[in-house]
């Protein structure tokens, strides 16, 4: 069984600022991991995925994630922060074999502050 | 490409009523996955659909139910619902065989049981 563990569930940080959105995660066997972002009223949206090779990933917006097996962490960064990244971020695993179950974490809502 | 749709986006039902929730994969995906985002939370497994046939199943009770269709559109039925039911419902559509793990969701149907 998969576990994600958001410890922040709130993070509010001023724009142009940097922002870290910590992801931990525990399983008993491999996993891909995810973080998805939720804007208000909407659907779940892919942010980015780390599958294999190098352990930092990044997406088109800006953020980046580095995946860190020996603290079992994949925390979410950005370096400036804009008011449209105001959002519910959620981080995920899904075991390398079986279905594909997604296992999330509580969530984490970012708030930008002009 | 169309996306994944949900319909209704938004329902209003009383405890012990039935409900049905549908869902159209992307086009080219095969697999549907349902998810049960209660307020404030992560999204929770409900169970997923691969070839018609309930392909992994999360710890819902068994008045959740569902269907797949031959053209891989999906139901989700929930039988004498409970107050506790009130929940986002995402439908998530991905492709077995080809980059399984990314899941692609919809809006999400917002059901409130009174």
């Amino acid at each position: 069984a998969q576990s994600v563990t958001q410890l922040d569930s709130q993070v509010p940080v001023f724009e142009e600022a940097p922002v870290e959105l910590r992801c931990n995660y525990s399983s008993s066997v491999s996993v891909y991991l995810f973080w998805y972002v939720q804007y208000p009223n909407q659907g779940l949206q892919l942010l980015l995925k780390y599958l294999s090779g190098s352990t930092l990933v990044e997406s088109i917006n800006g953020f980046e994630a580095e995946f860190n097996k020996s603290q079992t962490s994949f925390h979410l960064r950005k370096p400036s922060v804009h008011i449209s990244d105001t959002a519910e971020y959620f981080c995920a695993v899904v075991p390398y074999f079986g279905n594909e179950k997604l296992t999330f974490g509580t969530g984490t809502r970012l708030t930008i502050i002009p | 490409e169309t996306g994944v749709t949900q319909s209704p986006t938004h329902l209003i039902k009383t405890r012990g009523q039935q409900v049905t929730l549908r869902c159209s994969s992307q086009s080219g995906h095969n697999t549907v996955s349902w998810y049960q985002q209660a307020l404030g939370q992560g999204p929770q497994f409900i169970f997923q659909y691969y070839r018609e046939e309930e392909n992994g199943r999360g710890n819902f009770p068994p008045r959740f139910s569902g269907l797949q269709f031959p053209n891989y559109s999906s139901e989700l039925n929930v039988n004498a619902l409970e107050l506790d039911d009130s929940a986002l419902y995402l439908c998530a559509s991905s492709k077995t065989g080809l980059n399984v793990y990314e899941q692609y969701f919809g809006p999400g149907t917002r059901l409130t049981v009174t």
